[in-house]
Formats: structure tokens, sequence, C-alpha cells
């Protein structure tokens, strides 16, 4: 089955302790992306990668690390996490073809930072 | 830089209702236009999508007309059903400009609630 898949689920977790997202897709897409999601802001791009070594920072990279060593690989690093950064993160990854951009979306992670 | 523009929710209604939420947008050059679905507890699923003017996308009775004058893409549809309720997001790609490569621009969402 194609799928995206992101792990943890739901993660509760302390000022300033290191943690990683994982996120892994199985349909040999090119691109992936990090988002947030927030109340009333809709989703904001963390991070995209075009292709293995290739990455960029989205609208509101501060305080997120990404890396993209493998092709279904797309981890995010939170090295020192705050408070602010308690949100919803899906993952999401595309297959570019011609003028059209069809993104498939992980399940999300929860994330609480105390 | 691009951005979306969706009215707020929650929108809620009763079953057999017609459904219009609205999403306006900015963008440079052409973009191609989307509407996500976020059921409870899922990641989001293409609904629709429009990539040049005068498209209609369309999908399990919903529609979208790409309307270039009133950059405009406005969701529809003629009788809702409890399993509609869901939030719903309006999206644009731009592949032109500073954001090409920076795929999609979401609205804030709308919350669709659906009564029996």
């Amino acid at each position: 089955e194609a799928q995206v898949t992101q792990n943890p689920r739901y993660l509760i977790t302390v000022t300033g302790k290191k943690l990683t997202v994982t996120c892994s897709q199985n349909m040999n897409h090119e691109y992936m992306s990090w988002y947030r999601q927030d109340p009333g802001l809709g989703l904001r791009q963390i991070y995209y990668s075009m292709n293995v070594e290739v990455t960029d920072k989205g609208d509101v990279p501060e305080g997120y690390k990404v890396s993209r060593k493998e092709k279904r690989n797309f981890p995010l690093i939170l090295e020192s996490p705050s408070p602010n950064q308690t949100s919803l993160y899906f993952c999401a990854s595309s297959l570019i073809r011609g003028n059209s951009y069809e993104q498939y979306f992980g399940p999300g992670t929860r994330l609480t930072v105390t | 830089g691009d951005s979306v523009t969706q009215m707020e929710g929650p929108v809620t209604l009763s079953e057999e209702a017609f459904l219009t939420i609205n999403c306006t947008y900015t963008a440079t050059g052409y973009p191609s236009l989307f509407w996500y679905v976020q059921y409870p507890g899922e990641g989001l699923q293409l609904l629709l999508k429009a990539t040049k003017a005068d498209d209609k996308g369309s999908n399990k009775g919903f529609e979208a007309t790409y309307r270039k004058e009133t950059t405009s893409f406005h969701l529809e549809k003629g009788s809702v059903q409890v399993s509609d309720s869901a939030v719903y997001f309006c999206a644009l790609s731009d592949r032109v400009g500073a954001n090409a490569g920076n795929m999609l621009t979401f609205g804030g969402g709308t919350r669709l609630m659906v009564k029996p």
C-alpha cells in the first residue's frame, strides 16, 4: 500500500530535550516536506527536500533541522524543543508531474513540549 | 508572497443542505489550485484540483471552478452528508518566481459540521 508513515504519532517532552520525528514514504517520490498545523493558521511549511541531499527552508524553519540521506526518509529534528513548538506535524511527499503537485500526507504527529 | 484566504468556520449545516466554502488567493503567474480534506484524526487528502483558468475540479460530489478574474476557487456541494464533516483546506502551488519549489501554500482551513 502506497503511504507516508510518521513516528511517533504522539509525543510529550520537556523543553530542551532533543527529539526526532521520522517520516518514510514508499512511493519513490523525489519531493518531501514537513508542515506544522496550528489553529487558524492552516499548514505552514517548515522544510522541504527536492531530492536526496537537497533540502531548503520553508516558511517557519527556525528551531528545526532536517536531513535527506535516503530518498524514502526525511526526519525532522528538534535540537532543543521549546513550548512554542507544540503543534501537529505532518510529513508529505509528491511525485512532480507537469504543472500539478499532489501531495500525499502522513497521519500526523502531535507534539507537546512542556 | 503567495497567500490563500478561506472563510472562517465552523460551518454547520443540516444533512442535504447546499455547501459553499469560499477561497480566494494571491499569487504570481498561473498557480495550480487545490482543495484538501482532513477527516478527524487523519492526515490531509487531496479532494480536487484545477490547473488553469476556468477548469472545474470535481470529486465525491464536490466541485470548484478556477476563476482567474476573481482569483477564487470556491468549494461547493449540492447535498452534504454527515460523513462530509471534516476540515477543508484551500491551497495553491506556484512554480514561478521566488516561490518556485516551495510547493503548497495553504489557507487556514474551514471546519464543516453536518448534523443529521
